[in-house]
This record gives structure tokens, sequence and C-alpha cells, in this order.
């Protein structure tokens, strides 16, 4: 079936700071790919997507590029923020469900 | 527009019992999907409506079941909580139910249920 691997946690990173968040999928077909942002006591909010290979999806700085040859869509962002810390989720879809990976915590400090 | 309506936030109930969880999709969504999110298990997929018919469920007992109103309004119930039911529920919706397109779907705030 349908799985997602990101890479564990949690990741801490002073301000200003480049981020790679690694996520890995295992899919039949072509799926979409997602980030989540989960920021606490609220539900998950969208950060970008990708719905075929080679698409760059892209919000808020962050950028993810669905590769097909290594089952990847890493998350990345040039300069963090205190704001930015948050719990980040890669997830697929082959039709009408998401698929999550397991959540990498974010902190940035000042 | 309003988002992704989930009510009530909070929830303490006892084994046993059991539980109705409402959710008003964002104004012009008729599909709505419902999922668990646990510390031990994550984000796992309940099921999911279109236009009042479950098209797609996930892996729980059929303890966990749901439906949808005419409004696109949905509902999912817990008969027999037990104390491995606490979890955060999440009510997500879009317009339509194809995530592979350009739809793009919507989480709630969530409702948390305790189960003491």
């Amino acid at each position: 079936g349908d799985s997602v691997t990101q890479m564990e946690g949690p990741v801490t990173l002073s301000e200003e700071a480049f981020l790679t968040i690694n996520c890995t999928y295992t899919a039949t077909g072509y799926p979409s790919l997602f980030w989540y942002v989960q920021y606490p006591g609220e539900g998950l909010q969208l950060l970008l997507k990708a719905t075929k290979a080679d698409d760059k999806g892209s919000n808020k700085g962050f950028e993810a590029t669905y590769r097909k040859e290594t089952t990847s869509f890493h998350l990345e962002k040039g300069s963090v923020q205190v704001s930015d810390s948050a719990v980040y989720f890669c997830a697929l879809s082959s039709g009408s469900r998401l698929t999550f990976g397991e959540g990498t915590q974010l902190t940035v400090n000042p | 527009k309003a988002g992704v309506t989930q009510t009530p936030r909070y929830l303490i109930k006892t084994r046993g019992q059991q539980v109705t969880l409402s959710c008003s999709p964002i104004s012009g969504h008729r599909s709505v999907s419902w999922y668990q999110q646990t510390p031990g298990q994550g984000l796992q997929f309940l099921f999911e409506y279109f236009s009042e018919t479950q098209r797609n469920k996930g892996n729980f007992p059929g303890r966990f079941s749901g439906r949808q109103f005419s409004n696109s309004r949905s509902e999912m119930n817990v008969s027999t909580l037990e104390l491995g039911d606490s979890a955060l529920y999440l009510c997500a919706s879009s317009q339509g139910p194809d995530l592979t397109t350009n739809e793009k779907l919507f989480f709630g705030s969530g409702t948390q249920l305790s189960v003491l």
C-alpha cells in the first residue's frame, strides 16, 4: 500500500538557517504530494502541493519538488524564522484520501 | 469565507459511552473527510463522503461510523468508546473528492476527545 517516510525529528535550527526536511514515498500510480503544517492546538494547514513529476510547489518561502526518479518530495526553506516553528507533515494522495508521514517537529530559536 | 468548523472543540467521555462529532465544511465544498490523530499512530484516514455517499473508508472497526447530510455537513459517531479512542479528530473538506487534481483539502481545528 501507499506509505510516506519523513526524516526523524525533532529538528532545531537557529533563525535564518537553511531548512531541509526529507520525505520519500511509496505508491502505485501517480500520486499527488503535499506538505502540511500544524501549529500547536490547531488543525493542519496546506503549505504546498505538487501533482506531477518535476512540479515544484512553493509557498511562504518553502519549496518542494516532486522527484519521481527518487520518489522524494523534500521540503526546503532558505531562511527560517521563529514563526516557522511547528510540526510538518508530508503526505500523498492517489484519490480521495491522504496518507501522511510521521511528522517532523521543527523548532527555530532566535 | 468561513473555514471548516468542528464542534465541540473538546469532549470528555467514559469508556462504553458513545460520542457524535460534527463538521461543517467550507461553503461550496461537497467532499468531507475525517482523520484521527494520535501521538502513537499519527494521522490516519477514517472515511470520506461525497454527495452524501461514503466513497472511501479506512481501516477502523465498525464502532466508527459517519454520515453526510444534503447540505454537506457531516457527523461521525464512535460507539462503545475505548481508552484508545482518545485522539484529535480532524475533519477536512474539498470541492471535489479527487486530490490528484488541483483540489485542495482544508482542515478544521479538530475535536479533542478524551476517554476516561
